[in-house]
């Protein structure tokens, strides 16, 4: 069964720092990983995808790469900001079923 | 605004009663996905609905069910209801590239 982890649980940081959340699984027969941020009580905002066969994307100050085989990607954003501050979520889906890590709350301080 | 609805916002039941959650999307797009998000917790795939049809399913019991309507709006139905079955409810309609897009959710309290 594939397990997906996130690590840390928890990170503050102060403003303009750059700033590496990490997300790893256990089954590398992915299709493809979804990086998602959630503010409180909220549903989930699509950041970055990446196919199974990519190797990284971007989209602004945010950047995300995969490595298939060692089941792990990163999940790089530069010069944060305090309304970067929410819960970071990666999500693999394999097949028809997805699985979600338990997140990264990130606190990014003035 | 990703298009997708879910309603209603919040709702509370109490044991043993059963609900009832609507999803609907602006695109009518044919696959949906539920999601059950407890607190502190990622979201846990429930199932999936493609063509009115489950089309995948996590690991939760018969009680929980679905329907996926000509239209492709979807409810999720919840029997039976038990404490641990407080959470946030998300549904989720996938994009061009197979992206999941997420509704705001339902918040279900169970007392």
């Amino acid at each position: 069964k594939q397990e997906v982890t996130q690590i840390p649980a928890a990170l503050s940081v102060p403003e303009g720092e750059n700033l590496v959340l990490n997300c790893s699984f256990t089954d590398s027969a992915i299709y493809n990983l979804q990086w998602f941020r959630q503010d409180p009580g909220k549903g989930l905002t699509s950041l970055l995808l990446i196919q199974s066969s990519q190797r990284e994307q971007t989209s602004g100050r945010l950047n995300a790469s995969l490595d298939k085989s060692s089941g792990r990607s990163t999940l790089y954003i530069a010069a944060s900001q305090p309304g970067d501050s929410a819960t970071y979520l990666c999500a693999v889906r394999q097949f028809n079923k997805f699985y979600f890590g338990s997140g990264t709350k990130l606190n990014v301080k003035p | 605004e990703t298009g997708v609805t879910q309603s209603p916002t919040h709702l509370i039941k109490t044991r043993g009663q059963q609900v009832t959650l609507r999803c609907s999307s602006q695109s009518g797009h044919n696959t949906v996905s539920w999601y059950q998000q407890a607190l502190g917790q990622g979201p846990q795939f429930i199932f999936q609905y493609y063509r009115e049809e489950e089309n995948g399913r996590g690991n939760f019991p018969p009680r929980f069910s679905g329907l996926q309507f000509p239209n492709y709006s979807s409810e999720l139905n919840v029997n039976a209801l038990e404490l641990d079955d407080s959470a946030l409810y998300l549904c989720a309609t996938p994009g061009q590239n197979n992206e999941q897009f997420f509704g705001p959710g339902t918040r279900l309290t169970v007392l």
